[in-house]
């Protein structure tokens, strides 16, 4: 499976300040998820990434609190805006893999601590 | 709505024993499910996957039934070992995504 790397490994950041998430890949992937993990709870999907369009963002999520980009089959970014202590997650992305390209590989994730 | 939910949120088993995870689902359309390992600090591992037309599926160590009738998925760790210790989460692909169950914590005592 794909090698995934994600940028920083944490932070700890105070209100209202954005934090951009870097997610690097390995090889050429068409899609690309990024996920929020809340202390102690399962993955919410935030969005979908493909390269070389608009993400799709999931009910409960928009553009302007995630902007996210998708500039080629081995990178996107999470942004994390206008934080408040609520955004206290980890951030994980991942991407799809497989012969039917269903199968979800993860990154290591970004544990985010808002003050 | 759809879920996908776990029977027992924590698990305790004693070293070599076998340990089984259950999973319950909603809809009866979805056809492919994944079980994940999380450890602490880290991103979700696969462990094994089973599409709707098979009723099991063998890794190493690891054996994934589904029961579509019923709607239950389980998988089952053969001679638990501390490394195992980690939280277990089912998923289930639905319209090109990933639906995720709240996980289940396992806990192996030597």
């Amino acid at each position: 499976s794909a090698v995934i790397s994600q940028k920083p490994s944490r932070d700890i950041c105070q209100r209202g300040t954005s934090l951009t998430i870097q997610c690097q890949v390995d090889s050429q992937v068409t899609m690309m998820f990024w996920y929020r993990q809340q202390p102690g709870q399962s993955l919410t999907l935030i969005a979908t990434a493909n390269q070389g369009s608009e993400a799709t963002y999931e009910s409960g999520f928009v553009i302007d609190k995630f902007p996210i980009s998708r500039p080629n089959l081995t990178f996107s970014t999470l942004t994390v805006s206008n934080m408040s202590p609520e955004d206290s997650s980890i951030y994980l992305c991942s991407v799809e893999e497989g012969w039917s390209r269903d199968t979800q590989y993860f990154g290591p994730g970004t544990r985010l601590t808002v003050l | 709505g759809e879920s996908v939910g776990l029977h027992l949120p924590t698990l305790s088993v004693q070293e070599g024993d076998n340990s089984i995870i259950n999973c319950a689902y909603s809809n009866s359309a979805s056809d492919y499910f994944i079980w994940y390992k999380q450890e602490s600090g880290k991103g979700p591992q696969f462990i094994i996957d089973i599409r709707s037309n098979m009723d099991k599926r063998q890794g190493q160590r690891v054996t994934v039934l589904l029961n579509k009738t019923v709607k239950h998925l389980s998988l089952q760790i053969a001679a638990t070992q501390p490394g195992d210790s980690a939280v277990y989460f089912c998923a289930d692909h639905q319209g090109g995504k990933l639906i995720f169950g709240q996980g289940t914590e396992l806990s192996v005592k030597p």
